[in-house]
């Protein structure tokens, strides 16, 4: 069984200050990890994804995640926010063996203050 | 190019109602996801198909809720004898097995509200 722990609640943030959002994972097996976006009142939309490869993994808007192994991380992060970053952000994670479920963290509400 | 598709977008039903919500995946996708988030949570895995054999489904889901997916294409969730611990947000999502990117798509859910 897989299990993810997003630390951080809620994170504000001041615009166009860099920004990391925290994710931890436990597995017995390898995984694959993702990141989500969910907008109010929205669904899940992909930022990124680590299936194996480069650690350092570049997605949209401006995101970009690192895997690390040894502490079982897979970090979001972004240099400059903008308001349209407003959001609830969650960590997923699934077995290497092809799709399967997600399991997701808890999220975090990332807050961008003018 | 279309999106996952959820109907309807909200539902409001009383305690003991029937409800049904409906998934139509992205075309050509063979696997299909139900999930469900409450306020302040992460997104729980319900159950998923592929094609139309549904292959797993978790412990969340009790004897009241069935899912469907008759000709490997959209798919229902149905709740009977709904009680207010139901409300939450279903979600679908889909992905295409065999690419072996394992990406799952999401649609924008459905929001039930049971009074």
């Amino acid at each position: 069984a897989q299990s993810v722990t997003q630390l951080d609640s809620q994170v504000p943030v001041f615009e166009e200050a860099p920004v990391e959002l925290r994710c931890n994972y436990s597995s017995s097996v390898s995984v694959y990890l993702f990141w989500y976006v969910q907008y109010p009142n929205q669904g899940l939309q992909l930022l990124l994804k680590y299936l194996s490869g480069s650690t350092l993994v570049k997605g949209i808007n401006g995101f970009e995640a690192e895997f690390n192994k040894s502490q079982t991380s897979f970090h979001l992060r972004k240099p400059s926010v903008h308001i349209s970053d407003t959001a609830e952000y969650f960590c997923a994670v699934t077995p290497n063996f092809g799709n399967e479920k997600l399991t997701f963290g808890t999220g975090t509400r990332l807050t961008i203050i003018p | 190019d279309t999106g996952v598709s959820q109907d309807p977008r909200h539902k409001i039903t009383k305690r003991g109602q029937n409800v049904t919500f409906r998934c139509d995946p992205i075309s050509e996708h063979n696997r299909l996801y139900w999930y469900r988030q409450t306020l302040g949570q992460g997104p729980e895995f319900l159950t998923y198909f592929q094609n139309e054999a549904q292959l797993e489904k978790s412990r969340l889901l009790s004897d009241r809720f069935s899912a469907e997916r008759p000709k490997g294409s959209f798919s229902t969730l149905e709740i009977q004898r709904t009680e207010q611990g139901d409300s939450a947000m279903y979600l679908c999502a889909s992905s295409f097995l065999g690419q072996g990117t394992d990406t799952q798509y999401f649609g924008p859910g459905t929001r039930l509200t049971v009074l």
